[in-house]
This record gives C-alpha cells, structure tokens and sequence, in this order.
C-alpha cells in the first residue's frame, strides 16, 4: 500500500518552460517532506525540503508547494533546463515515529527536459 | 570530499554464495542506512544505525546482515545470496535522523 504515491511515471517537457512534479500522500501524520533527484548510476540527492507548518518551500529555480488539505504536494522547477533530466522522488516522515524517522518513498517520476 | 564510498560497484554472485557490501562516510554523520530499489518497488530500507555499537532492521531486513563498529563504516552482509536479491543497493547517511540524506553511488548486484 503506498502512502506516498507519484502518479505520472514520466513527464517531458521544454527546455525554459515550467515542470511541476506531483506527489500525494495517505497519511495525515506525515509532517515532512523531501524531493530527491536521483541521475542515471548514482544515488539519489537531495534537492528540496518543507515543513508541514508551511505551505511553500523556495530554493532559486526550485519551489515545493504543500497542500495538506489535499494532502497534495507538487515541485515547481522554473525555467527547466536540460541538465534538470533525472527522476525525482518525493518522500515522506510520520511525525510519531519517533527520532529515528525513516523515510517513505514515492516510486519516483522521471523527467526529461528536451533542448 | 569524498561523501559516502561504496564498493564495489557491481558485483555477480551465485545463489548461496556470500558477500559484504562495503559502505563508508567522511562527514561524521551518527545515522547510517542501507535501502535497496527494486523496479516498481521504489527504495526500500533494509537496516539502518543511529551510531556505532547501534542497529536496527527497516523494512525488509530478512537475509541481511549489518554491524556498526565505527562511526563510518557500514558494512551490509549477505550471508547465502538469492535471485530475489538482485537489486541496487545504496548506503546513506545523514547528521542524525531527521536530516536529510547522503546517498552513496550504489552497488548493483546480479545473484544468478
């Protein structure tokens, strides 16, 4: 059962337009999360984070907009750039588990950002 | 600055042999993780450490090994691999567990 799901597997689009990247989650006590942007034979890193006390996170081109009613998140990347072409994946923390909290991952959506 | 090391970086094993992963950190970091990403399965916690001398199992320990002796290694045993273990694995760490993690480049591994 997933609690962090990616719905789009993939997205394309142009290089200088807009890319927004969704993710929804399950749980309500979820109360952090994280995007990680993962190329191609190496690990994933991290990219951007928000707090549920807030409903955007900015980073230059990179925007994280949290929409805890819909239990909804979405990674805006303004102007896309080639380089951007990696899959990204949104991951999730459960306030009540404690110090050691552990992610849950979304499966990922991988974007391609053609010149 | 080297972040998290993990070798090697492929590796090929046949059903019932045995293999160490080998995973260390230069950041100092007190939490350490193995996850594993399977197709369609997302990344998956195997075992995890919030520092030396300390272990615990995620989501899918079974036929996995660890042990923490030092802050920066973290080495991820098999101890009789099996097809389903095919996987890429990556080491992680973070300053403790809530922050945000290192993930090391990966290990594929092929268990014919």
């Amino acid at each position: 059962d997933q609690q962090v799901k990616q719905n789009s597997p993939s997205l394309s689009v142009q290089e200088g337009r807009i890319s927004i990247l969704n993710c929804d989650y399950t749980n309500s006590m979820f109360d952090y999360f994280l995007w990680y942007k993962k190329y191609p034979a190496e690990g994933p890193t991290f990219l951007i984070s928000i707090s549920s006390i807030k409903d955007k996170n900015e980073d230059g081109r990179f925007t994280v907009f949290l929409n805890k009613s819909a239990k909804h998140l979405s990674l805006h990347i303004v102007p896309s750039q080639p380089g951007d072409s990696a899959v990204y994946f949104c991951a999730a923390k459960n306030k009540n588990a404690g110090n050691n909290r552990k992610l849950i991952w979304g499966l990922g959506t991988s974007l391609a950002v053609n010149p | 600055n080297a972040g998290v090391t993990q070798t090697p970086k492929f590796q090929v094993l046949k059903t019932g042999q045995s293999m160490t992963l080998q995973c260390a950190q230069d950041m100092n970091h007190e939490y350490m993780s193995w996850y594993r990403q399977d197709p369609g399965m997302g990344l998956r916690l195997i075992h995890y450490s919030v520092g030396a001398g300390i272990t615990d199992q995620g989501e899918v320990p079974n036929g996995y090994n660890v042990s923490r002796s030092t802050t920066e290694d973290f080495p991820l045993r098999l101890l009789s691999a099996a097809p389903s273990q095919t996987s890429v694995y990556f080491c992680a760490s973070s300053r403790q567990g809530g922050s945000p993690l290192h993930f090391g480049n990966g290990t594929r591994l092929t268990v014919t």
